[in-house]
């Protein structure tokens, strides 16, 4: 157990809609990124919240976007949702703004648009 | 931009026999990190290489860290099916026109081993 919580472990919803994930980091970790895992596609880096502020942006689409709140749990919203939006969603965290430090991953939700 | 190529994209051994992926920047790296995901898991952390030409092991793991810190191996002696699962490399990177770093990641190697 790393200590990172997600939830919904799994999410079915149709193209269109809007979904939201959640993720609470590590006790006392400041930063928290999200990543998307689709098959045979490895792990897309999406975006990178520290203590509340956008600190870097990967291949994030439109569609989506990210908030980090003052508790630093963070949320992931995803809409008009497509079928190739179908994927595993981790989010991680680390206690230290930059990327030197180990990142822990939450279990993931499981995304399925139909 | 910046890219992390790892190969093998998939490897398939014989318990007892040694597996090594490869992992390589288009750039240099300050550092590279490893990570294993288990089937049906998520990412668990393995370690991180930080200097030139670094060598740490963790049992039957060798990990190294090239010499121009462009390249980076992983190597494990005598698989057990333990070892199973998918093993990323990933390196710092900064994104265009960004000030902030990201992770680059490989895009892994999936071992399986038979008993």
């Amino acid at each position: 157990d790393s200590g990172v919580t997600q939830t919904p472990k799994h999410l079915i919803t149709a193209t269109g809609q809007r979904v939201t994930l959640r993720c609470s980091p590590r006790s006392g970790d400041l930063s928290v990124y999200w990543y998307q895992q689709s098959l045979d596609q490895g792990l897309q880096f999406l975006i990178h919240y520290y203590n509340g502020e956008e600190r870097a942006k990967g291949n994030i689409l439109e569609r989506f976007s990210a908030q980090q709140f003052p508790d630093l749990h963070s949320e992931l919203n995803l809409s008009s949702l497509e079928l190739g939006d179908s994927a595993l969603y981790f989010c991680a965290s680390s206690f230290h703004a930059d990327t030197y430090n180990e990142q822990f991953f939450g279990p993931g939700t499981r995304l399925t648009v139909l | 931009g910046q890219q992390v190529m790892q190969i093998p994209q998939y490897q398939h051994v014989q318990e007892g026999e040694d597996f090594t992926t490869y992992c390589n920047s288009s750039t240099t790296l300050s550092n590279i990190q490893w990570y294993k995901q288990r089937p049906g898991g998520h990412p668990v952390f393995l370690i991180q290489l930080v200097k030139s030409g670094e060598v740490k092991k963790q049992k039957r793991l060798t990990f190294q860290f090239g010499e121009a810190k462009k390249n980076s191996s992983l190597h494990i002696t005598a698989t057990q099916t333990t070892d199973v699962g998918t093993y990323f490399c990933a390196g710092p990177a900064f994104p265009e026109g960004g000030n902030n770093r990201k992770l680059i990641w490989g895009l892994g190697t999936s071992l399986a081993v038979n008993p």
